[in-house]
Formats: C-alpha cells, structure tokens, sequence
C-alpha cells in the first residue's frame, strides 16, 4: 500500500487570506497525482488531476503543483472564502496499476 | 445529466445478511471503483474495474465481491456482512484508463451492520 500523507490535518483561516496544504507521495513508479474537494454531505468533486513533474494547474482561486522527484504536491488557494470550506483530498497513482491510494485529507474551515 | 447512481443511499441490516449495493453511470466510462471512508481514514479502494469483465483488488478487498458484466454497472456485494464493515462507501467512475482522468463520484452509500 502506498504511503500518501497530507499536512496539515486541519486549517483554519480567516476570509480573505491565502492558504496552502502539501501531499507528500512515493516519488518511484509515479503516474498521476489527483485532488478533490470534498464538502460535507456530499461527495468529493475533482480539482485537477497532474502527471508531470513541474505541472501547474489553476481553476479560479485554487491551483496546484507538482513535484514527482521529491515526491509533494501543494494546494494553494488565493483569498479563501468561507464556502471554500471543505476537506481537500489528494490520491496518487502508480505506474504499475491503476489504483487510487487517498491520503486522509486536510480539513479547511474558512472563517468570515 | 452526467451521473453516477448508488443504490440504496442507507441501509441498516444484520450480521451475515448478504446485500448489495448498486452502483450505474451513463457517461459510458471505462473505470470504475469503489472506495469505503471511514473517521480518520479517508477514503480506501476496494476494489476498481478497468472495463468489463476486468477487476482488480484495491487496498481493503476482503468481505467484498463486485462483477463488472455491463461497462455501466458495478455492484458491490456483501456476501456475510460483519459490523466493521459499517461505513460510507462512494462508487466513481471515470474516462479511459482511469489513473490519469478525474473521478466522478455517486452521492454515497451509508452502511450501518449491526
């Protein structure tokens, strides 16, 4: 079983501020890197899914990074509003397979 | 509508009462998986399916069973349920092979075995 691990576990910020959280992968035998929003009582929504080393991804305030030598991907999001309020999951994936392996998320609260 | 469809959204029953849960999408995808999320665990692969008739175990596959007969289709079986497989459990689906596409995830199943 993969190893993905996510800091920190819990956030909690101000409106307006920027934050960003890490997602720390096995850099051998690397294929993609996914993150998810995940609100309560609903399901999880992609963000991006990146597969190569140096890869930058935006969607509005929210963009990521990835780095698969070193093995971490950050999150940043520019200016949280409270409905950026989520957990926020990160998944890698193997060369080998195709199976998903999640870390356990990094809980933000975003506070107005 | 684009969508993933999990059946039933809860469900209480009984230690060794065999049950499943369906799950559809009709965005004529590929893959297909199932995932249990429980407290501090985040989200575990049970098992996923590359296209039909094609399965694979994820990280926690014992007490499960899934086929894949038609590319829409992926249940979820339960052949002896046990209470520490009480949980919330999440099919996706996604385009081509899988890994390097996002995920689109039903609304969730919430199991409680007693």
């Amino acid at each position: 079983i993969l190893n993905v691990e996510q800091s920190p576990q819990s956030l909690h910020v101000q409106e307006g501020d920027s934050t960003n959280f890490t997602c720390s992968f096995p850099s051998s035998n690397f294929y993609a890197l996914h993150w998810y929003r995940w609100e309560t009582a609903k399901s999880p929504e992609a963000l991006f899914v990146m597969t190569l080393n140096g890869d930058e991804k935006k969607k509005g305030r929210i963009s990521a990074t990835l780095n698969t030598k070193e093995g971490y991907s950050y999150l940043y999001i520019k200016g949280s509003q409270p409905e950026d309020s989520a957990t926020y999951l990160c998944a890698s994936v193997p060369g080998s397979a195709r199976q998903l392996t999640f870390g356990s998320g990094t809980q933000l609260t975003v506070l107005p | 509508e684009a969508q993933v469809t999990q059946n039933p959204r809860y469900l209480i029953t009984v230690t060794g009462k065999k049950l499943t849960v369906t799950c559809s999408q009709n965005m004529n995808h590929e893959y297909m998986s199932w995932y249990r999320q429980d407290p501090g665990l985040g989200l575990r692969q049970i098992y996923y399916s590359m296209n039909v008739e094609v399965t694979d175990k994820g990280d926690v596959p014992e007490g499960y069973k899934v086929s894949r007969k038609e590319k829409r289709n992926f249940p979820l079986i339960l052949e002896s349920p046990s209470p520490n497989q009480t949980s919330l459990y999440f099919c996706a689906s996604s385009a081509l092979g899988g890994g390097n596409q996002p995920q689109h995830f039903g609304d969730g199943t919430r199991l409680s075995i007693l």
